[in-house]
Protein backbone atom coordinates (compact mmCIF):
# COMPACT_ATOMS: atom_id res chain seq x y z
CA UNK A 1 0.00 0.00 0.00
CA UNK A 2 1.32 3.71 -0.45
CA UNK A 3 2.08 6.00 1.80
CA UNK A 4 4.30 8.05 4.13
CA UNK A 5 5.91 6.10 6.86
CA UNK A 6 7.07 8.50 9.58
CA UNK A 7 9.66 6.63 12.43
CA UNK A 8 10.07 6.57 15.18
CA UNK A 9 6.76 7.43 16.34
CA UNK A 10 8.14 8.77 20.10
CA UNK A 11 11.70 10.16 20.36
CA UNK A 12 13.25 11.31 23.77
CA UNK A 13 16.70 12.94 23.56
CA UNK A 14 18.73 15.15 25.62
CA UNK A 15 19.00 18.77 25.57
CA UNK A 16 21.42 20.25 23.39
CA UNK A 17 21.48 16.83 20.86
CA UNK A 18 20.83 16.23 17.65
CA UNK A 19 18.14 14.68 16.63
CA UNK A 20 16.89 13.03 12.75
CA UNK A 21 13.41 12.32 12.10
CA UNK A 22 12.60 10.22 9.17
CA UNK A 23 9.81 10.40 6.14
CA UNK A 24 9.39 8.08 3.71
CA UNK A 25 6.42 8.22 0.88
CA UNK A 26 6.10 5.65 -2.00
CA UNK A 27 3.21 7.52 -3.46
CA UNK A 28 6.13 9.12 -6.28
CA UNK A 29 5.07 13.10 -4.82
CA UNK A 30 7.16 15.61 -6.19
CA UNK A 31 6.45 17.88 -2.67
CA UNK A 32 6.90 16.99 0.49
CA UNK A 33 6.55 19.12 3.78
CA UNK A 34 7.17 19.23 7.38
CA UNK A 35 5.09 20.71 10.34
CA UNK A 36 5.25 21.25 13.80
CA UNK A 37 2.10 20.92 15.86
CA UNK A 38 2.46 22.60 19.48
CA UNK A 39 -1.12 22.43 21.80
CA UNK A 40 -3.94 25.08 21.14
CA UNK A 41 -1.72 25.66 17.95
CA UNK A 42 -2.49 25.22 13.97
CA UNK A 43 0.22 22.86 12.32
CA UNK A 44 3.28 25.26 11.26
CA UNK A 45 5.38 25.15 7.79
CA UNK A 46 9.13 23.99 8.68
CA UNK A 47 10.38 23.32 5.32
CA UNK A 48 9.51 22.03 2.23
CA UNK A 49 10.92 20.97 -0.98
CA UNK A 50 9.01 20.47 -4.09
CA UNK A 51 11.44 18.36 -6.45
CA UNK A 52 14.65 16.34 -5.40
CA UNK A 53 18.20 18.63 -4.05
CA UNK A 54 15.80 21.54 -3.83
CA UNK A 55 14.01 22.55 -0.49
CA UNK A 56 12.79 25.91 1.00
CA UNK A 57 12.04 27.08 4.39
CA UNK A 58 8.65 27.21 6.19
CA UNK A 59 7.71 29.86 8.67
CA UNK A 60 9.57 28.37 11.61
CA UNK A 61 12.92 27.06 9.95
CA UNK A 62 15.11 28.84 12.82
CA UNK A 63 17.04 25.57 14.32
CA UNK A 64 15.91 22.61 11.95
CA UNK A 65 17.69 21.50 8.74
CA UNK A 66 16.57 19.20 5.48
CA UNK A 67 17.50 17.06 3.00
CA UNK A 68 15.91 15.83 -0.16
CA UNK A 69 18.91 13.84 -1.89
CA UNK A 70 15.92 11.28 -2.94
CA UNK A 71 12.54 11.46 -4.20
CA UNK A 72 11.01 8.83 -1.76
CA UNK A 73 12.95 10.79 1.67
CA UNK A 74 12.63 14.15 3.33
CA UNK A 75 14.76 14.00 7.00
CA UNK A 76 14.20 16.51 9.32
CA UNK A 77 17.18 17.23 11.90
CA UNK A 78 16.19 19.11 15.12
CA UNK A 79 19.31 20.99 15.91
CA UNK A 80 20.76 22.00 19.38
CA UNK A 81 20.33 25.69 18.13
CA UNK A 82 16.08 25.13 18.19
CA UNK A 83 15.27 26.74 21.79
CA UNK A 84 11.89 24.56 21.83
CA UNK A 85 12.48 21.39 20.42
CA UNK A 86 9.46 19.22 22.14
CA UNK A 87 6.85 19.18 20.01
CA UNK A 88 4.73 17.25 17.96
CA UNK A 89 6.33 16.93 13.91
CA UNK A 90 3.75 15.60 10.90
CA UNK A 91 5.43 15.33 7.59
CA UNK A 92 3.34 14.98 4.22
CA UNK A 93 3.69 15.08 0.85
CA UNK A 94 1.28 16.03 -2.45
CA UNK A 95 1.24 15.93 -6.05
CA UNK A 96 3.10 19.03 -7.72
CA UNK A 97 0.41 21.47 -8.77
CA UNK A 98 -2.21 19.61 -6.37
CA UNK A 99 -3.95 20.70 -3.44
CA UNK A 100 -4.37 17.23 -1.71
CA UNK A 101 -1.96 16.43 0.84
CA UNK A 102 -1.75 13.13 2.56
CA UNK A 103 -0.15 13.41 5.62
CA UNK A 104 2.45 10.65 8.05
CA UNK A 105 1.31 8.96 11.73
CA UNK A 106 3.53 12.00 13.00
CA UNK A 107 6.76 11.56 15.16
CA UNK A 108 6.08 13.19 19.11
CA UNK A 109 9.67 14.61 20.39
CA UNK A 110 10.77 15.21 24.04
CA UNK A 111 13.63 16.80 24.75
CA UNK A 112 14.68 16.40 28.30
CA UNK B 1 -4.79 37.30 13.48
CA UNK B 2 -4.95 33.69 12.09
CA UNK B 3 -5.68 33.10 8.84
CA UNK B 4 -7.23 30.24 9.66
CA UNK B 5 -9.73 30.79 12.88
CA UNK B 6 -11.99 27.47 13.91
CA UNK B 7 -14.91 27.46 16.19
CA UNK B 8 -15.70 26.09 19.14
CA UNK B 9 -12.29 24.90 20.46
CA UNK B 10 -13.60 22.67 22.40
CA UNK B 11 -16.85 20.96 21.93
CA UNK B 12 -18.92 17.92 24.08
CA UNK B 13 -21.60 15.89 22.64
CA UNK B 14 -23.84 12.89 23.15
CA UNK B 15 -23.87 10.53 21.17
CA UNK B 16 -26.25 10.48 18.41
CA UNK B 17 -26.45 14.55 18.43
CA UNK B 18 -25.90 16.81 15.32
CA UNK B 19 -22.51 18.23 15.55
CA UNK B 20 -21.44 21.43 13.36
CA UNK B 21 -17.60 22.70 13.37
CA UNK B 22 -16.88 25.95 11.96
CA UNK B 23 -13.99 27.47 10.02
CA UNK B 24 -13.27 30.98 8.66
CA UNK B 25 -10.12 32.09 6.32
CA UNK B 26 -9.07 34.96 5.86
CA UNK B 27 -6.86 34.52 2.77
CA UNK B 28 -7.21 33.48 -1.25
CA UNK B 29 -7.75 30.00 -1.07
CA UNK B 30 -7.61 27.89 -4.28
CA UNK B 31 -9.15 24.46 -2.20
CA UNK B 32 -10.04 24.15 1.65
CA UNK B 33 -9.60 20.52 4.07
CA UNK B 34 -11.25 19.11 6.95
CA UNK B 35 -8.76 16.87 8.68
CA UNK B 36 -9.32 14.64 11.63
CA UNK B 37 -6.56 13.35 13.84
CA UNK B 38 -7.34 10.45 16.26
CA UNK B 39 -5.54 10.90 19.62
CA UNK B 40 -2.33 8.66 18.08
CA UNK B 41 -1.67 12.33 15.96
CA UNK B 42 -1.85 11.14 12.59
CA UNK B 43 -3.93 13.09 10.62
CA UNK B 44 -6.42 11.92 7.98
CA UNK B 45 -7.84 14.04 5.12
CA UNK B 46 -11.79 13.73 5.36
CA UNK B 47 -12.86 16.68 2.64
CA UNK B 48 -11.05 18.60 -0.06
CA UNK B 49 -13.50 21.29 -1.23
CA UNK B 50 -13.28 24.42 -3.39
CA UNK B 51 -17.13 24.90 -3.51
CA UNK B 52 -20.72 23.76 -2.51
CA UNK B 53 -21.22 20.77 -0.68
CA UNK B 54 -19.79 17.23 0.00
CA UNK B 55 -20.89 13.95 1.50
CA UNK B 56 -19.54 11.32 2.52
CA UNK B 57 -21.48 8.69 4.98
CA UNK B 58 -22.39 10.68 8.10
CA UNK B 59 -19.96 13.83 7.23
CA UNK B 60 -21.25 16.71 5.36
CA UNK B 61 -18.70 20.01 4.23
CA UNK B 62 -19.56 23.04 3.21
CA UNK B 63 -18.11 26.12 1.69
CA UNK B 64 -19.42 29.19 0.65
CA UNK B 65 -16.69 31.53 -0.93
CA UNK B 66 -17.84 35.11 -1.08
CA UNK B 67 -18.24 34.49 2.70
CA UNK B 68 -14.89 32.49 3.40
CA UNK B 69 -16.61 30.65 5.12
CA UNK B 70 -16.89 26.65 5.53
CA UNK B 71 -18.37 24.69 8.24
CA UNK B 72 -18.06 20.52 8.51
CA UNK B 73 -21.43 19.01 9.95
CA UNK B 74 -21.64 15.32 11.73
CA UNK B 75 -25.09 13.49 11.80
CA UNK B 76 -26.02 11.14 14.60
CA UNK B 77 -22.11 11.00 16.35
CA UNK B 78 -20.91 8.63 17.86
CA UNK B 79 -18.08 8.32 19.97
CA UNK B 80 -15.74 6.95 17.35
CA UNK B 81 -15.96 10.46 15.95
CA UNK B 82 -14.29 11.71 18.91
CA UNK B 83 -10.93 13.50 17.39
CA UNK B 84 -9.40 16.48 16.70
CA UNK B 85 -10.96 18.38 13.67
CA UNK B 86 -8.68 20.82 11.90
CA UNK B 87 -9.32 23.02 8.65
CA UNK B 88 -6.32 23.83 6.48
CA UNK B 89 -6.46 26.29 3.25
CA UNK B 90 -4.03 26.06 0.62
CA UNK B 91 -2.81 29.40 0.01
CA UNK B 92 -0.32 29.47 -2.80
CA UNK B 93 2.27 26.75 -2.25
CA UNK B 94 1.54 25.62 1.05
CA UNK B 95 -1.39 24.68 3.56
CA UNK B 96 -2.71 27.05 6.90
CA UNK B 97 -4.42 25.57 9.71
CA UNK B 98 -6.96 26.32 12.14
CA UNK B 99 -6.28 25.33 15.28
CA UNK B 100 -8.53 22.47 15.72
CA UNK B 101 -11.72 21.65 17.29
CA UNK B 102 -11.46 19.16 20.20
CA UNK B 103 -15.02 16.68 19.26
CA UNK B 104 -15.88 14.48 22.59
CA UNK B 105 -18.74 12.15 22.16
CA UNK B 106 -20.01 10.77 25.25
CA UNK B 107 -22.11 7.58 24.81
Amino acid sequence: DGGITQSPKYLFRKEGQNVTLSCEQNLNHDAMYWYRQDPGQGLRLIYYSQIVNDFQKGDIAEGYSVSREKKESFPLTVTSAQKNPTAFYLCASSIQGSAEAFFGQGTRLTVV
Amino acid sequence: KNEVEQSPQNLTAQEGEFITINCSYSVGISALHWLQQHPGGGIVSLFMLSSGKKKHGRLIATINIQEKHSSLHITASHPRDSAVYICAVNKNNDMRFGAGTRLTVKP
